[in-house]
């Protein structure tokens, strides 16, 4: 079955360290997103790339980076300059007038 | 792309029918409406959409109003099981650019 697989599921990262979420798809979607969820809010978008090798900052850039070197795939690094990481992340993919698909998630925690 | 808003929560009996509410007044003609719902700790899951016509499908309908400024998305027998966050969103057709999913309706269905 075709989907979205983030990796991994929960993620504990220490002071000063920089993590890298995994993205993969298999949909042959050409757009991919980041967002982040903190507890009992909505989503806000950190960046989102609509084709290979190229990517737009969304409201939350700052202290994330990216990169798009295939199709299938949008890895997310936290870095250190995230002063407050800790939070659910959720990568989605979409292609023409369907909607998004949604991984199910990685829980990044501060430790 | 246009603004949502909606009840930050809602109630409904087992059984019933889940009516649940959507503002999208400044909405354009090209503009699709989306609804999602996030189970807990899960990822969005894509429920139906529309332009301007009612829709159906297994899960839901979908009625918007003919000035195309609000919206309704009905589970006609609410279970236990779609107590969730519901998100409206509203999108242009092919667009890959961010979209926003505000803080959604969370409905509680209870027994």
């Amino acid at each position: 079955d075709g989907g979205i697989t983030q990796s991994p599921k929960y993620l504990f990262r220490k002071e000063g360290q920089n993590v890298t979420l995994s993205c993969e798809q298999n949909l042959n979607h050409d757009a991919m997103y980041w967002y982040r969820q903190d507890p009992g809010q909505g989503l806000r978008l950190i960046y989102y790339s609509q084709i290979v090798n190229d990517f737009q900052k969304g409201d939350i850039a700052e202290g994330y980076s990216v990169s798009r070197e295939k199709k299938e795939s949008f890895p997310l690094t936290v870095t250190s300059a995230q002063k407050n990481p800790t939070a659910f992340y959720l990568c989605a993919s979409i292609k023409g007038n369907y909607g998004y698909t949604f991984g199910s998630g990685t829980r990044l925690t501060v430790v | 792309d246009a603004k949502t808003t909606q009840p930050p929560s809602m109630d409904c009996a087992e059984g019933r029918a889940a009516n649940l509410p959507c503002n999208h007044s400044t909405i354009s003609g090209n503009e699709y409406v989306y609804w999602y719902r996030q189970i807990h700790s899960q990822g969005p899951q894509y429920i139906i959409h529309g332009l301007k016509n009612n829709e159906t499908n297994e899960m839901a309908s979908l009625i918007i109003t003919e000035d195309r400024k609000s919206s309704t998305l009905i589970l006609p027998h609410a279970t236990l099981r779609d107590t969730a966050v519901y998100y409206c969103i509203v999108r242009v057709s092919g667009n890959f650019n961010k979209f926003y999913f505000g803080s959604g309706t969370k409905l509680n269905v209870k027994p």
